[in-house]
This record gives structure tokens, C-alpha cells and sequence, in this order.
């Protein structure tokens, strides 16, 4: 059965810094999704990132990218440039694509950006 | 579009009482899921389904039932409310790029 671990319950960071939050999972599986989702205070559920695992290359999505170690089945988020609005719960999912594309969700990072 | 909607927004039930929580969506997706989130947790999925009259379970689908008669509407019922059933729910839906998921806002179920 997959995992997915969020270590950070909760981080801090100033405004216009740079942040990067952890996510490690655990899978017998070849091909499979990673995502990092986003969900402020709203509850709306957010997709921020994605990154098949075939591919080398990082996804990055403007301020958002990932550091992707498939050997070490690790995938973090890095937020350069914090804006006050990235305040929210992160959840690192997993998705392998056999299955019915089931979705394994991390228990989340809560990210406070302070001014 | 208006993507994926769920009602209500929010609902309390009394222990042993039953309802059903509606998901649509309008964008002529395959897939549809239903999950629940627990306070401070990540989603759980509950069941989830590949094509109209196909459903399967997920996680956790103890004390749920679901049907899929059509291709926007995927329904989740509760028989006996419980109160280890106080979540929030969210039904989401995937298309031909499976791996993109899009959420409804969410349904908040308390039972007491």
C-alpha cells in the first residue's frame, strides 16, 4: 500500500521569502502522479503542482517547484517569493495510475506567511 | 462551467438518521470520487467511480453507499449516521487527463 508523510505540521515564513515543504511516500509502483494541492481557509481545494514520475525535470508553476528524488521518494514544494495569500494547509498527494487513479493525501503542512 | 457542485453546504444529523450528499459535474468527466477529511487530516477516499454503473471502494467506505445511474451525477449516501461520520466531504472529478482532480467546495456533516 502507498504512503505519503507531511513531517512539518506546521511552518512560518516572511513575506517575500523562500520556503520549501517536505513530503516523502512510499511505493512499490513505476508510474505514478505527485501533486502538491492547496487549500485555504475557503476549504476549496487547490491544485498547485504536478510532476509525473517518468519525468526528470521539476515541474515548476511560476513561484512553485518541486524538488523531485524518485529514488529517495521524495517530492518537496519550494515557495519563493511568499505572499500573504499562500497562507493555507498543503497536502502532498500520490496517484498511481493503475487502479482507477486512486489518490493517497499526506496529513498536510499548515503555512503561515507573515508581514 | 460550473465545475463540480455539492449540496448542501452543510447539514447536522441525529445518530441513526440518513441523508444524501449530492455531487455534479458538468464537465463530461469519467471519473468522480468521494472523500472525507477529518479535522487537521489529510482526504480519505471513500469510493470512486470510472464510468457510469461502475463504482468501486476506497479507504474507507464503511457505513457509505454510492450509485453512478448517469455521467454527471454521483451521489453519496449515509444509512446510519454515526457520529464518526462528522467530516467534511468532497467530491472531485477527472477527465481524460485522469491525473488532474477538480474539487467541489465541500459538504460539512456534523452528527450528534
Amino acid at each position: 500500500a502507498q504512503t505519503v508523510t507531511q513531517s512539518q505540521p506546521e511552518m512560518s515564513v516572511q513575506e517575500a521569502e523562500t520556503v520549501t515543504l517536505s513530503c516523502t511516500y512510499d511505493t512499490s509502483e513505476n508510474n505514478y502522479y505527485l501533486f502538491w494541492y492547496k487549500q485555504p481557509p475557503s476549504r476549496q481545494m487547490i491544485l498547485v503542482i504536478r510532476q509525473e514520475a517518468y519525468k526528470q525535470q521539476n515541474a515548476t508553476e511560476n513561484r512553485f517547484s518541486v524538488n523531485f528524488q524518485k529514488a529517495a521518494k521524495s517530492f518537496s514544494l519550494k515557495i519563493s517569493d511568499s505572499q500573504l495569500g499562500d497562507t493555507a494547509m498543503y497536502f502532498c498527494a500520490f496517484m498511481k495510475l493503475a487502479g482507477g487513479f486512486k489518490t493517497i493525501f499526506g496529513a498536510g503542512t499548515r503555512l503561515f506567511v507573515k508581514a | 462551467n460550473a465545475g463540480v457542485t455539492q449540496t448542501p453546504k452543510f447539514r447536522i444529523l441525529k445518530i441513526g438518521q440518513s441523508m444524501t450528499l449530492q455531487c455534479t459535474q458538468d464537465m463530461n468527466h469519467n471519473y468522480m470520487y468521494w472523500y472525507r477529511q477529518d479535522p487537521g487530516m489529510g482526504l480519505k477516499l471513500i469510493y470512486y467511480s470510472v464510468g457510469a454503473g461502475i463504482t468501486d471502494k476506497g479507504e474507507v467506505p464503511n457505513g457509505y453507499n454510492v450509485s453512478r445511474s448517469t455521467t454527471e451525477d454521483f451521489p453519496l449516501r449515509l444509512e446510519l449516521a454515526a457520529p464518526s461520520q462528522t467530516s467534511v466531504y468532497f467530491c472531485a472529478s477527472s477527465g481524460q487527463l485522469q491525473e488532474t482532480q477538480y474539487f467541489g467546495p465541500g459538504t460539512r456533516l456534523l452528527v450528534l
